[in-house]
């Protein structure tokens, strides 16, 4: 079965840039799995960041951006805000019309 | 303005089957489109993808779930209902629903319910 992989934890200081990854267990991730991006904090429902690839949500500063990177997905943040300490999940398409959200990785602005 | 909200029982108890309503305003699912997905978060622990209903009744479901969900739409009453049987204690869950844009065969959640919680205890 293929498991969608995501860093458990990054940290990152005021100011500064971080990326953060979206795997596969096998195989590589390409435009054609269609990753999206996902913020969420404690109690909150989701706020989707970036879908297809690199195309940002409604609202979504411009500090958040999508990409591909190498075999993974990525989802960079320039200029880190102390409001991005946060969950991050990404999700992609595994073919059959099924998603599958990766184990999140938590962000801790420090 | 669009806005969805999910209801349903906060308790369910072991093998029933668990039905939550997404009501939702502010766009049509008959809408060329237009798709509601499901998604579901046990406490501390990751987002999981439970299926999507288009607006033209094409429906999407979890492999891994496939086999106890159903997800249906009542476009009059803009209603989307969830059913899952044989509940476990690891159904446990804040479950969300949101309004999703589709380009085949992506879909873009962009506007999300707050969730339900839901409880599966004896």
């Amino acid at each position: 079965q293929t498991v969608v992989t995501q860093e458990p934890s990054l940290s990152v200081s005021p100011g500064g840039t971080v990326t953060l990854t979206c795997g596969l267990t096998s195989g590589s991730v390409s435009t054609s799995e269609y990753p999206s991006w996902y913020q969420q904090t404690p109690g909150q429902a989701p706020r989707t960041l970036i879908y297809k690839t690199n195309s940002r949500s409604s609202g979504v500063p411009d500090r958040f951006s999508g990409s591909i990177l190498g075999n993974k997905a990525a989802l960079t943040i320039t200029g880190a805000q102390a409001d991005d300490d946060s969950h991050y999940y990404c999700m992609l398409y595994l073919g059959r019309g099924t998603w599958v959200f990766g184990g999140g990785t938590k962000l801790t602005v420090l | 303005q669009v806005t969805l909200r999910e209801t349903g029982p906060a308790l369910v108890k072991p093998t029933q089957t668990l039905t939550l309503t997404c009501t939702f305003s502010g766009f049509s699912l008959s809408s060329s489109g237009m798709c509601v997905s499901w998604v579901r978060q046990p406490p501390g622990k990751a987002l999981e993808w439970l299926g999507r209903i288009d607006w033209d009744d094409d429906i999407y479901y979890s492999t891994s779930l496939k086999t106890r969900l159903t997800i249906s739409k009542d476009t009059s009453g803009n209603q989307v209902v969830l059913a899952m049987t044989n509940v476990d204690p690891a159904d446990t869950a804040t479950y969300y629903c949101a309004r999703a844009t589709l380009d085949r065969p992506y879909h873009n959640m962009d506007v999300w319910g707050k969730g339900t919680t839901v409880t599966v205890s004896s």
